[in-house]
Order: C-alpha cells, then sequence, then structure tokens
C-alpha cells in the first residue's frame, strides 16, 4: 500500500533530551513537510523540503532540525532547544511539480509527551 | 498570514445543513480543503481552483470567490461521521506548502 507513515504513535521523553520523529513516504513524492498542532490552533509549519539535501524553515523552525538524505524519509529531531515539544507532528507529503490539482497528504501523526 | 475561519465551532442536529467559511487577507490561488478526526490525520476533501466553481464530496460542497479572496464549505444534510475540525489552506506564492486557519469544530448530534 502506498502512503505516509510515522512513527512511533506516542513518544514520551524527558525535558531535555533530544528526540526524532520519523516520516516514511512511498509515494515518490518530491515534497515533504512537517507540523505542528496543539489545541486551537491549526497546523503551523516547521520545515519542509522540496527536494533530497535542501530544506527550508517553516514558521516555527526554532528548537527543531530535520534532514533530507533519501526522498522516502524526512526525520525531524525535536531539540532541547524547543521550549514547548509537547504537541502532535504532521508529516505530509505532496508531488513537487506545481500541478494545480495536487495537494499535502498527511500521515497519522506521532503525538509527543515531554515529562 | 494565516487563512481566517468562521465560525470557530457550530454544533448541529443531524439533517442540518451548516456553512463554513475560509478568508484570507492575500490573494487567493487556490483553496485547499481538510477534515480531521479527532487524533488522527487530517484528510483531504477537495481543491477550489477557479472563482465560482464548485466542488462536490458526498453532500459537501464548496465555493471559492476569487475577488473576495474567500471560499466557503457547505454541509447538506448533515450526517454523524460529519462530525471532526475543518480546515482550509492557501498555497504561497510560488510556493508549495500551505498556510492553513485555525479550524472550524463540527458537532453533529442526534
Amino acid at each position: 500500500d502506498g502512503g505516509i507513515t510515522q512513527s512511533p504513535k506516542y513518544l514520551f521523553r524527558k525535558e531535555g533530551q533530544n528526540v526524532t520523529l520519523s516520516c516514511e513516504q512511498n509515494l515518490n513524492h518530491d515534497a515533504m513537510y512537517w507540523y505542528r498542532q496543539d489545541p486551537g490552533q491549526g497546523l503551523r509549519l516547521i520545515y519542509y523540503s522540496q527536494i533530497v539535501n535542501d530544506f527550508q524553515k517553516g514558521d516555527i523552525a526554532e528548537g527543531y532540525s530535520v534532514s533530507r538524505e533519501k526522498k522516502e524519509s524526512f526525520p525531524l529531531t525535536v531539540t532541547s532547544a524547543q521550549k514547548n515539544p509537547t504537541a502532535f507532528y504532521l508529516c505530509a507529503s505532496r508531488p513537487h511539480k506545481a500541478e494545480s490539482t495536487d495537494t499535502q497528504y498527511f500521515g497519522p501523526g506521532t503525538r509527543l509527551t515531554v515529562l | 498570514q494565516q487563512p481566517v475561519q468562521s465560525p470557530q465551532a457550530v454544533i448541529l442536529r443531524e439533517g442540518e445543513d451548516a456553512v463554513i467559511n475560509c478568508s484570507s487577507s492575500k490573494a487567493l490561488y487556490s483553496v485547499h480543503w481538510y477534515r480531521q478526526k479527532h487524533g488522527e490525520a487530517p484528510v483531504f476533501l477537495m481543491i477550489l481552483l477557479k472563482g465560482g466553481e464548485q466542488k462536490g464530496h458526498e453532500k459537501i460542497s464548496a465555493s471559492f470567490n476569487e475577488k473576495k479572496q474567500q471560499s466557503s464549505l457547505y454541509l447538506t444534510a448533515s450526517q454523524l461521521s460529519y462530525s471532526g475540525t475543518y480546515f482550509c489552506g492557501q498555497p504561497g506564492a510560488g510556493s508549495y506548502q500551505l498556510t492553513f486557519g485555525k479550524g472550524t469544530k463540527l458537532s453533529v448530534i442526534p
């Protein structure tokens, strides 16, 4: 089945620890995205990548880092510099060619809780 | 800038209709609508590409008015399964990422 997978679904970490969230897609999409969701805040863009080995900061990149070494994978590291890391994290992907009918498709999300 | 959605929340009885609005302070080239169930990923509903063009998904339709820089989602004869939070997203000029509104929480009760 083609799709986007995120693991784990639930993640607990102690304050001050870095943690890496996984995002894999087998849709052959070029562009990938990370969003953070907090209650009442909608979806806020953390980082995005349009091609391998290239990525750009979104609206709330501070305290996060990413890599894009493979087309299929776009892991997100939540560092200890992120002040309020507890949130629901969503990964998405989209074909790079800007066809007007293309949209983003989301993975199932990872709920991170920092204790 | 984030599109503005209204209302923030709405409660309906089964069979009632609802309208969710999405407006932007900048030019809209397209509007993407999603629905998210609690604890799940947003699911794509439809894209609106042209002014005044309506799209449909089940008994959900939408319109897009470029001049007014707004889109509206129409839910007809609502079902319990329509409950969730609806988001509109708009692409930036020349970019691929979407900026989403804060969402409209729709609750359908028996």
